[in-house]
């Protein structure tokens, strides 16, 4: 049982570049979210799903796209990447329902220069 | 739409001593559950506490305790006999009750707690 993994953990990256952050849980958990920690900021929700085909936006969707065809990978693209999405980015996923612990990923450092 | 604030962005305490860390929050809502996380060096985000707000016991996981007052929407989190392991970032989180979207966190800033030797 890996938990909640995310790749890569570090990632360098061109303003203009495209690329994804992949997230994985294998605890059979139907509700997974991408959140990104800047320094003062906390952690601010980007993007949710309560279930496979099912995604929705947070509080800074911006910029980023997600989809989730299966219930075990939560992908978060970055279509072109800016400076402004440089960042700690982290996927957590949950049971849900009534069952509201949230596991989280090590997180993924992402550069934009 | 809910707020959590951590108005203290450093804290330090000598080991073995006692911190308080505090957290206000705002929400029309009457159901839903507080988190302290623990964010150490390695990144990784650990729950530390829980607190639904249903109960009116403070919730304690050994050296680790709250004070919720839900009149007032403050959740402070006291920490006992401070470890060198305790040295990390710690946020506090909101959550609704009940499922699908509602199982979005909400997080403070987060406070820098330092344990001195």
């Amino acid at each position: 049982n890996a938990g909640v993994t995310q790749t890569p953990k570090f990632q360098v990256l061109k303003t203009g570049q495209s690329m994804t952050l992949q997230c994985a849980q294998d605890m059979n958990h139907e509700y997974m979210s991408w959140y990104r920690q800047d320094p003062g900021m906390g952690l601010r929700l980007i993007h949710y799903s309560v279930g496979a085909g099912i995604t929705d936006q947070g509080e800074v969707p911006n910029g980023y796209n997600v989809s989730r065809s299966t219930t075990e990978d939560f992908p978060l693209r970055l279509l072109s990447a800016a400076p402004s999405q440089t960042s700690v980015y982290f996927c957590a996923s949950s049971l849900g329902g009534h069952i509201y612990e949230q596991y989280f990923g090590p997180g993924t450092r992402l550069t934009v220069t | 739409a809910q707020t959590v604030t951590q108005s203290q962005p450093e804290m330090s305490v000598q080991e073995a001593e006692t911190v308080t860390l505090s957290c206000t929050y705002d929400t029309s809502e009457n159901n839903y559950y507080l988190f302290w996380y623990k964010q150490p060096p390695s990144r990784q985000m650990i729950l530390v506490i829980r607190q639904e707000a249903y109960k009116q016991q403070n919730a304690t996981e050994n050296r680790f305790s709250v004070n919720f007052q839900k009149a007032a929407k403050s959740f402070s989190l006291k920490i006992s006999d401070s470890q060198l392991g305790d040295t990390a970032m710690y946020f506090c989180a909101f959550m609704k009750h009940g499922a699908g979207a509602n199982s979005k966190l909400t997080f403070g800033k987060g406070i820098t707690l330092s344990v001195r030797p």
